[in-house]
């Protein structure tokens, strides 16, 4: 069946540019995870879904981040005027509902040049 | 604040021998899951443990929760090459997030 999945797989950007990152988790989920990969930072939660709302956004850097889920189903991660520092992999995690096992999607390797 | 220490963070070793990994935390977690990562995927779940004292084995892994649920280990018997890659701890947090340890990088060489 259909895992998680992540778009695009790669994304290099200039410094200060927008970039939008995308996530499709298995069809019934509803419950969506954002979380960030960074060297020397391990993998840190962003933010996530119940449904359509976002109960928890206390792991968003900064008002740069900012992100949506439409129709309980795909999220979008946006990020704003882009720094280095943001470069990561960024993770999408799906699972039924919250407390159940999170099925991570491949990720997006974001590159902030 | 709830953190997970994990040890060691690289570990290289012969393919035959033994290794354990080694989570921590100050906190108490109502359960803690352990995942491997390969290059370019995501993690993908082990086992996850719930009770305090807890043992499960998976084949050659053996992963153990301790008594007061603030620890966990995860030990390999005749470690195979295929057994290389990226192992992460992760306690459950408020709302169903995951809190990772910082992950260990095994490599096995035959």
């Amino acid at each position: 069946g259909a895992g998680v999945s992540q778009s695009p797989s790669n994304k290099v950007t200039e410094k200060g540019k927008d970039v939008e990152l995308r996530c499709d988790p298995i069809s019934g989920h509803t419950a969506l995870y954002w979380y960030r990969q960074s060297l020397g930072q391990g993998l840190e939660f962003l933010i996530y879904f119940q449904g359509n709302s976002a109960p928890d956004k206390s792991g968003l850097p900064s008002d740069r981040f900012s992100a949506e889920r439409t129709g309980g189903s795909v999220s979008t991660l946006t990020i704003q005027r882009t720094q280095q520092e943001d470069s990561a992999v960024y993770l999408c995690a799906s699972s039924l509902a919250v407390g159940y096992e999170q099925y991570f999607g491949p990720g997006t390797r974001l590159t902030v040049t | 604040t709830q953190l997970l220490e994990q040890s060691p963070q690289f570990l290289s070793i012969q393919e035959g021998e033994n290794l354990t990994v080694y989570c921590n935390s100050s906190s108490v977690f109502s359960s803690l899951q352990w995942y491997r990562q390969e290059p370019g995927e995501g993690p993908v779940l082990l086992v996850t443990v719930v009770t305090g004292g807890e043992v499960k084995k998976l084949k050659r892994l053996t992963f153990q929760f301790g008594d007061a649920r603030k620890d966990s280990s995860l030990h390999i018997t005749a470690a195979q090459p295929g057994d290389t890659g990226l192992y992460l701890c992760a306690g459950d947090g408020q709302g169903g997030k995951l809190i990772f340890g910082q992950g260990t990088e095994l490599s096995v060489k035959p």
